[in-house]
């Protein structure tokens, strides 16, 4: 069965921390994502990458970086976490758009 | 550019009745339709797609989904519902054509709560 493993499902973090979060999937995808779920407002992309080392930014990137080192793992990074980051986020990959995206179990952080 | 409008946030339905799930969307060229499914505090499951062909497709758990391209639609359908459908539902829509990076876009999402 074809996998998005994202590390942590719960995440506390203080105000100015480094934060990483990191999603691994099994698929030998191509493309991986980083959307963030907030209520009322559904899934907004932040950062997106097509290829190892690539990186696109989303609709969102701001307050927010990215790594792909290995084609399997694509890293979120929160330079210096802020309370409007607190939020559910949502790593996916595909190699086809018409497969659709394989989504991770989330990870929800919570920054105080 | 396109969008999608999800029409209901909230539909609470009986157990073993039939429920709607309404998605409209608007592009300038042809697309593909998704909808996905939600369970509390897990990520996005595909129900079904749409990409070309027949106009309905069918789905997991029962679910079905009907492209109506005159009315910019893809509604999602069930006959009966079960205690475990209660999660939320997500429409989404990207561009058919190939070549570059194809934006993905998702409605806000509609809560489904099958009350016993």
């Amino acid at each position: 069965d074809v996998k998005v493993t994202q590390s942590s499902r719960y995440l506390v973090k203080r105000t100015g921390e480094k934060v990483f979060l990191e999603c691994v999937q099994d698929m030998d995808h191509e493309n991986m994502f980083w959307y963030r779920q907030d209520p009322g407002l559904g899934l907004r992309l932040i950062y997106f990458s097509y290829d190892v080392k690539m990186k696109e930014k989303g609709d969102i990137p701001e307050g927010y970086s990215v790594s792909r080192e290995k084609k399997e793992r694509f890293s979120l990074i929160l330079e210096s976490a802020s309370t409007n980051q607190t939020s559910m986020y949502l790593c996916a990959s595909h190699d086809d758009r018409g497969d659709g995206y394989t989504f991770g179990s989330g990870t929800r952080l919570t920054v105080v | 550019a396109q969008s999608v409008t999800q029409l209901d946030s909230q539909v609470p339905v009986f157990e073993e009745a039939p429920v709607e799930l309404r998605c409209n969307y608007s592009s300038s060229v042809s697309v593909y339709l998704f909808w996905y499914v939600q369970y509390p505090n897990q990520g996005l499951q595909l129900l079904l797609k749409y990409l070309s062909g027949s106009t309905l497709v069918k789905g997991i758990n029962g679910f079905e989904a009907e492209f109506n391209k005159s009315q910019t639609s893809f509604h999602l359908r069930k006959p009966s519902v079960h205690i475990s459908d209660t999660a939320e539902y997500f429409c989404a829509v990207t561009p058919s054509h190939s070549g570059g990076y194809q934006k993905v876009t998702f409605g806000i999402g509609t809560k489904l709560q099958v009350i016993p």
